[in-house]
């Protein structure tokens, strides 16, 4: 069984609407959680970190964690074109990092 | 500027060659590893380390090497490339591994062993 899993997409979503990313893991010992936006052939940048229960909110993004359930999420309000990318879950379990294959995110003028 | 450094950007190689990439951070991070990332299979990790002198393997260590003598640097090590090697790796830093801790990557290396 994989730590993180991903829908891989793609995911279309029209210009101005919310796009939703879903992200389960596997270790209930994990302890903090994150989501990246690659560009191909970019290295990841930090959108945002969470590590308790509830929302997190940045700007247009917000990060949803419920550890009872291992699931991740990640809202982006107001979707604009340079917001597609592929978007990273990741997870630090103990002394790792793992991340998941990652959700393709298209968003069309 | 805080960054993570990685040499070299994109190389090709002979099955065999033993090659190196360097890695340095200027931000005095205690944890530092390698992944590779792979079309289908995402980020792997290889190896991480929790400070200097102290190595850890990852997901995929195999073919691999990796040594860190000083805090600033990890470099990776190919004793002898396989064409299964050929991937794009990032180096990345972190202050240290455990909760609130995010992880910052470099820019990416393009390795293609023919």
């Amino acid at each position: 069984q994989k730590e993180v899993e991903q829908n891989s997409g793609p995911l279309s979503v029209p210009e101005g609407a919310i796009a939703s990313l879903n992200c389960t893991y596997s270790d209930r010992g994990s302890q903090s959680f994150f989501w990246y936006r690659q560009y191909s052939g970019k290295s990841p940048e930090l959108i945002m970190f969470i590590y308790s229960n509830g929302d997190k909110e940045d700007g247009r993004f917000t990060a949803q964690l419920n550890k009872a359930s291992q699931y991740v999420s990640l809202l982006i309000r107001d979707s604009q074109p340079s917001d597609s990318a592929t978007y990273l879950c990741a997870v630090n379990t103990g002394n790792q990092f793992y991340f998941g294959t990652g959700t393709s995110l298209t968003v069309i003028p | 500027e805080a960054q993570v450094t990685q040499n070299p950007r994109y190389l090709i190689t002979v099955t065999g060659k033993k090659l190196t990439v360097t890695c340095s951070q200027n931000m005095n991070h205690e944890y530092m590893s390698w992944y590779r990332q792979d079309p289908g299979l995402g980020l792997r990790q290889i190896y991480y380390s929790m400070n200097v002198e102290v190595t850890d393997k990852g997901d995929v260590p195999e073919g691999y090497k990796v040594s860190r003598k000083e805090k600033r640097n990890f470099p990776l090590i190919l004793e002898s490339p396989s064409p299964n090697q050929t991937s794009l790796y990032f180096c990345a830093s972190s202050p240290r591994a455990g909760i609130g801790n995010t992880i910052y990557f470099g820019e990416g290396s393009w390795l293609t062993v023919v």
